[in-house]
Parts: C-alpha cells; sequence; structure tokens
C-alpha cells in the first residue's frame, strides 16, 4: 500500500531532550516536506526537500533540523526542544513540488514538550 | 510574504444543503495555484481541489466547486448536498508558480448536522 509513515504517533517529552520523528514513504517520491500545525493557524511548513541531500527551509524552520541521505527517508530532528515546539507535525510526501501533483501526508505525530 | 486568510473558523451546514466557506490571499504573484484540503478527524489531509491562477474556469470536484476571483483575491469551496462525511476541518492553501512551498490559512471546521 502507498503511504507516508511517521513514528512515533505520540511523544511526551521535556525541555532539552533531543529527539526525532521519522518519516517515510514507499512511492519512490522526490519532494518531501515537514509541517507543524496549531490551532488557529492551519499547517506551516519546516522543512521542504526536492531530492536526496537537497533540502531547504519553510516558515518556521527556527529549532528544527532535517536530512535527505535517502529518498524514502527524511526525519526531522529536535536538538533541544522547548515547550513552543509542542504541537502536531505532519510529514508529506509528491512525486513533483506540491502544484503539480498530489501531496500524500502521513498520520501525524502529536508532540508535547514539558 | 505570502498570506492566507480563513476568515470562518467554524460553519454548520443542514445535510444535503450547500455551504460555502471562504478564503482570502495576499501575493504579488501572477503565476500560483490555490488549493483546498479537508482534514477530518482521521487528521489525514486530503486534498478535495485545485485551481491554477492562470485559468479562468473555476475548478469543480463532483460535488464541490471554487469560486476563483483573481482581482479580489478570493478563493471560496462550495460544498453542495452535503453529507455527514463531510464534517472536518478544511484549510485553503496557496503555493507560488515555482510550487516548492504551500502557505495554509488557518482552517476551517464544518459541522454537518444530520
Amino acid at each position: 500500500e502507498a503511504q507516508v509513515t511517521q513514528n512515533p504517533r505520540y511523544l511526551i517529552t521535556v525541555t532539552g531532550k533531543k529527539l526525532t520523528v521519522t518519516c517515510s514513504q514507499n512511492m519512490n517520491h522526490e519532494y518531501m516536506s515537514w509541517y507543524r500545525q496549531d490551532p488557529g493557524l492551519g499547517l506551516r511548513q519546516i522543512y521542504y526537500s526536492m531530492n536526496v541531500e537537497v533540502t531547504d527551509k519553510g516558515d518556521v524552520p527556527e529549532g528544527y533540523k532535517v536530512s535527505r541521505k535517502e529518498k524514502r527517508n527524511f526525519p526531522l530532528i529536535l536538538e533541544s526542544p522547548s515547550p513552543n515546539q509542542t504541537s502536531l507535525y505532519f510529514c508529506a510526501s509528491s512525486l513533483l513540488p506540491p502544484t503539480r501533483t498530489v501531496q500524500f501526508f502521513g498520520p501525524g505525530t502529536r508532540l508535547t514538550v514539558l | 510574504a505570502q498570506t492566507v486568510t480563513q476568515s470562518q473558523p467554524e460553519m454548520s451546514v443542514q445535510e444535503a444543503e450547500t455551504v460555502t466557506l471562504s478564503c482570502t490571499y495576499d501575493t504579488s504573484e501572477s503565476d500560483y495555484y490555490l488549493f483546498w484540503y479537508k482534514q477530518p478527524p482521521s487528521r489525514q489531509m486530503i486534498l478535495v481541489i485545485r485551481q491554477e491562477a492562470y485559468k479562468q474556469q473555476n475548478a469543480t470536484e463532483n460535488r464541490f466547486s471554487v469560486n476563483f476571483q483573481k482581482a479580489a483575491k478570493s478563493f471560496s469551496l462550495k460544498i453542495s448536498d452535503s453529507q455527514l462525511g463531510d464534517a472536518a476541518m478544511y484549510f485553503c492553501a496557496y503555493s507560488n508558480g515555482a510550487g516548492n512551498m504551500l502557505t495554509f490559512g488557518g482552517g476551517t471546521r464544518l459541522m454537518v448536522k444530520p
């Protein structure tokens, strides 16, 4: 089944403890992206990747890192999480940039930073 | 920077009736794309409809249609014959011609009454 998977789905952590949220897609998509969703603000793009080893900042990259060493994986890294990073995170992928083709979204990761 | 505004945090509609969700955006670009996404309680993001700015004809997908007013920078979504399964958060989104990023509005929660 074609899908985007994220792990973990739920995570409660404490300030300053490094964490990684994994994202994997099995559709051989070139484009991958991370969003955070907060009430009243909609989804905001954190980082995106046009292809392997090519990443770029979105609207809210501060406090996050990404890497794209393989086409299928696009992990989101929080080196020193803070409470303002408590949010719902979505990974998405598409064959081409999102204007040209449908984006597939993962199921979301609910992160709470205490 | 582009902004997308959804002025209706919540809307409700009677089953089988028609409802219109509003979206306005701000851009100085001439080439861009607009989208409506649906987010049901499962939290997955589902593309509902897509509009290219250079096309004057309004996009339609079955019971979903848009009213694209380029001069007014308005992009509303009309749902006809509303069904219980239409209950969800709806997000309006914008992408410029390069298409590398999506900018989302804050969302409208649609409730459908039986």
